[in-house]
């Protein structure tokens, strides 16, 4: 059973370029939800993703962020422009309900560097 | 709004030495309580979990008690080991698909 798969695992990126950031869910996982950690912080909800569908994305800075979890493949967090402060570990987690009973599974995430 | 407020770190405990990391929360309602923790290098793994009032959630010897009455849920175990030694994260979930973290303790077992 394979689990959350991120990649890359980690990502160097010079100010102005863009960042695209990878994640596979669980097999039999329908809904995908990013995080982003600071150093030394825990982590904050970005947003959350059915198939083609976002459905909150109150946790997403409202310029240079997209994600999108297409019909078919990985879900996309896509960062255009970076800048330093996007310096970050991104994580990825799914679950195959919608709830609290259902627990999120968390990719090994994606640790982005901006130059 | 919902937060979850958790003892600052850094923890550092002899190896058998007895753990509590203090986790309190704040919320309207009553959401479910989740242990993740984060090994170096790693994503989250969930440790433990307990949905309603008074359940106590318990894997790999750690333990957690939702208590309703002082809005906690914090994690204790007997006898830790140097393999416990990583950050641990106390989260909320009301099922609207949002997990709401706290800042983590970074806990270090010393032989």
């Amino acid at each position: 059973n394979a689990g959350v798969m991120q990649n890359p695992r980690h990502l160097v990126r010079r100010r102005g370029q863009e960042a695209r950031l990878r994640c596979s869910p669980m097999k039999g996982h329908s809904h995908v939800y990013w995080y982003r950690q600071l150093p030394e912080e825990g982590l904050k909800f970005m947003v959350y993703l059915q198939k083609e569908n976002i459905i909150d994305e109150s946790g997403m800075p409202k310029e240079r962020f997209s994600a999108e979890f297409p019909k078919e493949g990985p879900s996309i967090l896509r960062i255009q422009q970076v800048v330093r402060g996007d310096s970050a570990a991104y994580f990825c987690a799914s679950s195959p309900l919608r709830g609290g009973n259902q627990p999120q599974h968390f990719g090994d995430g994606t640790r982005l560097s901006i130059l | 709004g919902n937060s979850v407020t958790q003892m600052e770190g850094p923890v550092t405990l002899s190896e058998e030495a007895f753990l509590t990391i203090n986790c309190t929360y704040t919320a309207t309602g009553y959401p479910s309580l989740f242990w993740y923790v984060q090994y170096p290098g790693e994503g989250l793994q969930l440790l433990l979990k307990a949905t309603k009032a008074d359940d106590k959630g318990s894997n790999k010897g750690f333990e957690a008690t939702y208590r309703k009455e002082t809005t906690s849920f914090h994690l204790e175990k007997g006898s830790v080991q140097v393999s416990d030694s990583a950050v641990y994260f106390c989260a909320l979930d009301f099922g609207n698909e949002k997990l709401t973290f706290g800042t983590g303790t970074r806990l270090t077992i010393i032989p």
